[in-house]
């Protein structure tokens, strides 16, 4: 168990619809990265937030959206869905805002299925 | 740019194998960092090991050992007689090691599924 939890576990939806993913990072943690694994993509860097500010953008929709909270945990909302936003997304957490020295822990996912 | 190459799709060995999963690795930076996530078949992934650039002695924790080569931009991964429950997808990652706006995004191989069979 890495310490960081993410809610749902699985998420089944339909296009169009909106949809927010929770994740809370390890006790003590300010970072949270938020990644989503695909079949076609793999696994691509999405968003991160430190203490609660927004840190680095990567491949991030414009669709997609993210915060994170003055208790630390991160929301990841996802509207007007897609087929292709099938995926496993996953939030891991690290205590420094960069530099690469640090280890981010992942948690378990949320799958999300769009129908 | 940063990029991660794993050849290897897929791996099958039988039990008792040794078996090495291959990852190559392209950076500008001269300070970076190396990980290898494990990610069994229950979906979470699982951190194993982080190197930074400016270490390049090779790391053994049990039947794992991980032989990192700037030469060659390498960061080999090795397991000694493998089990069943090494059955996973294992993936590599490298990370800027500059604090810089970015701050240090995770870039991961495409992976590589180890099978071990009795």
């Amino acid at each position: 168990d890495s310490g960081v939890t993410q809610t749902p576990k699985h998420l089944i939806t339909a296009t169009g619809q909106r949809v927010t993913l929770r994740c809370s990072p390890r006790s003590g943690d300010l970072s949270v990265y938020w990644y989503q694994q695909s079949l076609d993509q793999g696994l691509q860097f999405l968003i991160q937030y430190y203490n609660g500010e927004e840190r680095a953008k990567g491949n991030i929709l414009e669709r997609f959206s993210a915060q994170q909270f003055p208790d630390l945990h991160s929301e990841l909302n996802l509207s007007s869905l897609e087929l292709g936003d099938s995926a496993l997304y996953f939030c891991a957490s690290s205590s420094i805002p960069g530099g690469g020295s640090d280890t981010q822990y992942f948690g378990p996912g949320t799958r999300l299925t769009v129908l | 740019a940063q990029k991660v190459t794993q050849a290897q799709t897929e791996i099958s060995v039988v039990e008792k194998e040794d078996v090495t999963l291959d990852c190559v690795y392209e950076t500008r930076d001269t300070t970076y960092y190396l990980f290898w996530y494990k990610q069994p078949p229950s979906g979470e992934l699982v951190f194993l090991i982080r190197r930074n650039s400016f270490d390049e002695q090779n790391e053994i924790s049990g039947r794992y050992s991980w032989n990192f080569q700037k030469s060659t931009s390498s960061f080999n991964f090795t397991i000694t007689a493998s089990q069943v429950v090494d059955s996973a997808v294992y993936f590599c990652a490298l990370s800027e090691g500059r604090i810089t706006g970015g701050g240090n995004k995770l870039t991961f191989g495409t992976g590589t599924q180890l099978k071990v069979e009795l």
